[in-house]
């Protein structure tokens, strides 16, 4: 059974800097591996999607990586502002899942000022 | 501007009211779903879609049935409301065989059974 785990659970930081949230799961056969932002009382919004095939995809400020075979992905935020304060998911599609998503428990966001 | 609806962002039933979530897809995707997310116990799959008329369990299908009588929409139904179905509820919905263009979620209907 897959299994989706996003280390740390909670983060705090000065506006500005550089962060990394870690997500990682047991089952590398995925099709591929999504993350979603959150905020409090609110839907999940979908900010990347990597390919199995890929490596890394980039949106602005945010690029995320997906290193398969070690069952392994980073979601890098350059220069952080408090409107990145969130929680934030990564969820995956396996290859024998059907089309059911597996998701972490997520990183809960605080970005200073 | 592709979106994934959900009728009410709150809503507040009483015990043993047959309550309806209804959501709303204007992407063509074969596939609905259905999650509740709770703290401490992250996001659970109560039933799932793949076409007009199917459904499938997820994990937590206990209290819970679904209506898919068109491909737009799928609908929730708890048959007798309990204060233990207080929650967040999120609908999602994605291409059956083009995997790689993920999921797209609703903004969430907050319940609130008292």
């Amino acid at each position: 059974k897959q299994e989706v785990t996003q280390i740390p659970a909670a983060l705090s930081v000065p506006e500005g800097e550089n962060l990394v949230l870690n997500c990682s799961f047991t089952d590398s056969a995925i099709y591929n591996l999504q993350w979603f932002r959150q905020d409090p009382g609110k839907g999940l919004t979908s900010l990347l999607l990597i390919q199995s095939s890929q490596r890394e995809q980039t949106s602005g400020r945010l690029n995320a990586s997906l290193d398969k075979s070690s069952g392994r992905s980073t979601l890098y935020i350059a220069a952080s502002q408090p409107g990145d304060s969130a929680t934030y998911l990564c969820a995956v599609i396996g290859e024998t899942s059907g089309s059911r998503l597996t998701f972490g428990e997520g990183t809960q966001l605080t970005v200073n000022p | 501007d592709v979106k994934v609806t959900q009728s009410s962002r709150y809503l507040v039933k009483r015990t043993g009211e047959k309550v309806f979530l209804e959501c709303v897809q204007d992407m063509d995707h074969e596939n609905m779903f259905w999650y509740r997310q709770d703290p401490g116990l992250g996001l659970r799959l109560i039933y799932f879609s793949y076409d007009v008329k199917m459904k499938e369990k997820g994990d937590i299908p206990e209290g819970y049935s679904v209506s898919r009588e068109k491909k737009e929409r799928f609908s929730l139904i708890l048959e007798s409301a309990s204060t233990n179905q207080t929650s967040m509820y999120l609908c999602a919905s994605s291409f059956l065989d083009r995997k790689n263009y993920g999921y797209t979620f609703g903004s969430g209907t907050r319940l609130t059974v008292v």
